[in-house]
């Protein structure tokens, strides 16, 4: 059953701590992405990585940071540093690092009080 | 300081009825055009797709319009169900992928 997995679908946390949420893809794509998506809004990207060990900061970047050590898996971690982090978080993966059809998981709710 | 949140725009349709949604995009060098649908609290989904040398493309119960001269693209539901309800968002594709804001569609029973 090949697809994105998100977990945990609801996440809360204290302000002040650092959180990370994890993406898991097991469809063999090079490229991962994490969007953040407000309500009324558009996706709105936080960084991608289009190969292992390879990661470039997406148009808000600020108070986010990741990792991609494997080609399954792009965790991205909330740190105290960003200053409004309640909001919906999505991964995508696509089969190239070229702009392609991105597959999306089903989110990650986070909730910072 | 903080954007402020915009109001998706809404579209209210009675059920069995034919739904248009529409998606100005905004690089005319794009070549490469998809329809996602995302329902409350889930991730977006494929529905339909369409190259820039196509206008239209037809799938089960969709149609995909597009007009490169206006740069718009219309997603065309037929005989819409309350299963249809959800935000329907575009997203162009050229050098890198640029999603629309979504049109929030609520089916009345």
């Amino acid at each position: 059953d090949g697809g994105i997995t998100q977990s945990p679908k609801y996440l809360f946390r204290k302000e002040g701590q650092n959180v990370t949420l994890s993406c898991e893809q097991n469809l063999n794509h090079d490229a991962m992405y994490w969007y953040r998506q407000d309500p009324g809004q558009g996706l709105r990207l936080i960084y991608y990585s289009q190969i292992v060990n390879d990661f470039q900061k997406g148009d808000i970047a600020e108070g986010y940071s990741v990792s991609r050590e494997k080609k399954e898996s792009f965790p991205l971690t909330v740190t105290s540093a960003q200053k409004n982090p309640t909001a919906f978080y999505l991964c995508a993966s696509s089969i190239t690092g070229a702009a392609s059809e991105q597959y999306f998981g089903p989110g990650t709710r986070l909730t910072v009080t | 300081g903080e954007s402020v949140g915009l109001h998706l725009p809404t579209l209210s349709v009675q059920e069995g009825d034919n739904s248009i949604i529409n998606c100005a995009y905004s690089n005319s060098a794009s070549d490469y055009f998809i329809w996602y649908k995302q329902e409350s609290g889930k991730g977006p989904q494929f529905i339909i797709d369409i190259r820039s040398n196509m206008d239209k493309r037809q799938g089960q119960r969709v149609t995909v319009l597009l007009n490169k001269t206006v740069k718009h693209l219309s997603l065309q539901i037929a005989a819409t169900q309350p299963g249809d309800s959800a935000v329907y968002f575009c997203a162009e594709i050229y050098d890198k992928v640029i999603f629309g804001p979504g049109t929030s569609l609520s089916v009345i029973p």
